[in-house]
């Protein structure tokens, strides 16, 4: 299963409203998840099972989506925000992750 | 809480074979319903998800290595392994294990592995 995010790159202005896309070339169900990364750190899960938050993730990220279409949303960037995001998919082996989204500062 | 660390040589020569080992600590690596996985990501690109191990012993590979890599587990010492055989210049990447059931929670910090002569 191949993930195709969009855009690859999305430039905002804190305080703006982010919407992240991820597509699956097939179904995974809800069994989607989002991650942020920030330079030199590992990944963060942020969103599992398309929808759900995991523990510390702000109310700002949301989650939507089933099936082979999938959106991230932050509502009002914060700085600490501006990152790479990456799906992936859980649905069959093997797993993968989509190319990722570099949320920038405008 | 749960935590991951990776352990392993930062430099390993071509075609040698690159061994990392994950210590898991702050929870039983025999803890039902969850598997463990090994991720990695080359220098400025993207992640791939290389293999998953379960304690009882299902493991999964990533066709794209499959041949060339093994991973284990270790339940009394409560870590899993990584082993990728003849490596190249393709295989340098921070390497990352993480918990996992579907999706990946919490990762290890990850470890750069360079391979060059």
């Amino acid at each position: 299963i191949v993930l195709t995010q969009s855009p690859d790159t999305l430039s905002l202005s804190p305080g703006e409203r982010a919407t992240l896309s991820c597509r699956a070339s097939q179904s995974v169900s809800n069994y989607l998840a989002w991650y942020q990364q920030k330079p030199g750190q590992a990944p963060r899960l942020l969103i599992y099972e398309a929808t759900n938050r995991a523990a510390g993730t702000p109310a700002r990220f949301s989650g939507s989506g089933s099936g082979t279409d999938f959106t991230l949303a932050i509502s009002s960037l914060e700085p600490e925000d501006f990152a790479v995001y990456y799906c992936q998919h859980g649905s069959n082996w093997p797993f993968t992750f989509g190319q990722g989204t570099r949320l920038e500062i405008k | 809480q749960l935590q991951l660390q990776e352990s392993g040589p930062g430099l390993v020569k071509p075609s040698e074979t690159l061994s990392l080992t994950c210590i898991v600590s702050g929870g039983s690596i025999s803890s039902s319903g969850y598997y463990w996985g090994w991720i990695r990501q080359p220098p400025g690109k993207g992640l791939e998800w290389i293999g998953n191990i379960y304690y009882g012993g299902r493991i999964d590979y990533n066709p794209s290595l499959k041949g060339r890599v093994t991973i284990s587990v270790d339940t009394s010492k409560n870590q899993f392994s990584l082993k990728l055989t003849s490596v190249t210049a393709a295989d340098t990447a921070v390497y990352y294990c993480a918990r996992h059931w579907r999706s990946l929670d919490p990762w290890g910090q990850g470890t750069l592995v360079t391979v060059s002569s």
